[in-house]
């Protein structure tokens, strides 16, 4: 069974002061790991994600992610936080084989203050 | 990026009436789309896999029922919430994956925020 773990329900940064959103992760096979950010009343916008390669990935709006297998962990980061970055960030993951569903954490809310 | 169409964005209705809610492929087929929904403050939790010309698979504890999926062709999937209360009200949300994508990234509708009254 696949499962996600984001241990923060919110995440407090200073505009200018990087990021970090955290997510474990666990699957039994070879993982697909995403990163989704959500804004009120929105649909969720696709960041990022890892399938193969080089550990740190970049994706949309200055963000990037650390593949990490020892520790099973994929942390979202941003190394200067901008107060529109504010929003609800999901990490997903799937199973490399076959057309299956995400399965998705139960998000973390980032505010940045100015 | 692959675009995915929902609509309504925003439904209000009355309890024991039906609402349907389309969500299209605008620019890819879809021969797999799946539906979420999400409560205030709270993930997203897989209701059903949309299934072009078949059942669609239900996950455990989602009514079939209930919430009738339809997905008569490659680019429209529809859910109805059928006889609807108000612990019904919700943020439903789609998501298809173009068939290009090996890696598998969803792409997701607006949403649609149902509330019955």
């Amino acid at each position: 069974a696949q499962s996600v773990a984001q241990p923060e329900d919110q995440v407090n940064v200073a505009e200018g002061n990087p990021l970090t959103v955290k997510c474990t992760y666990s699957v039994s096979g070879n993982p697909y790991l995403f990163w989704y950010v959500q804004y009120p009343n929105r649909g969720l916008q696709f960041l990022l994600k890892y399938i193969t390669g080089d550990n740190l990935v970049k994706g949309s709006y200055g963000f990037e992610a650390e593949f990490n297998k020892s520790q099973t962990s994929f942390h979202l980061k941003k190394p200067s936080a901008l107060v529109s970055d504010s929003a609800l960030y999901f990490c997903a993951v799937r199973d490399s084989s076959g057309n299956t569903p995400l399965v998705f954490g139960k998000g973390t809310r980032l505010s940045v203050i100015a | 990026g692959a675009v995915v169409s929902q609509h309504p964005s925003w439904v209000i209705c009355k309890s024991g009436t039906s609402v349907k809610i389309e969500c299209r492929s605008l620019d890819f087929q879809a021969t797999t789309m799946f539906w979420y929904r999400q409560f205030p403050k709270q993930s997203l939790m897989l209701m059903a896999t949309s299934n072009e010309g078949s059942k669609a698979t239900y996950e455990q504890g989602v009514e079939k029922d209930k919430f009738l999926i339809n997905h008569a062709s490659l680019t429209l999937s529809t859910l109805t919430v059928t006889s609807a209360h108000p612990e019904d009200s919700s943020f439903y949300i789609c998501s298809a994956r173009p068939p290009d994508r090996a890696s598998g990234e969803l792409f997701f509708g607006e949403g649609s925020r149902l509330t019955v009254l």
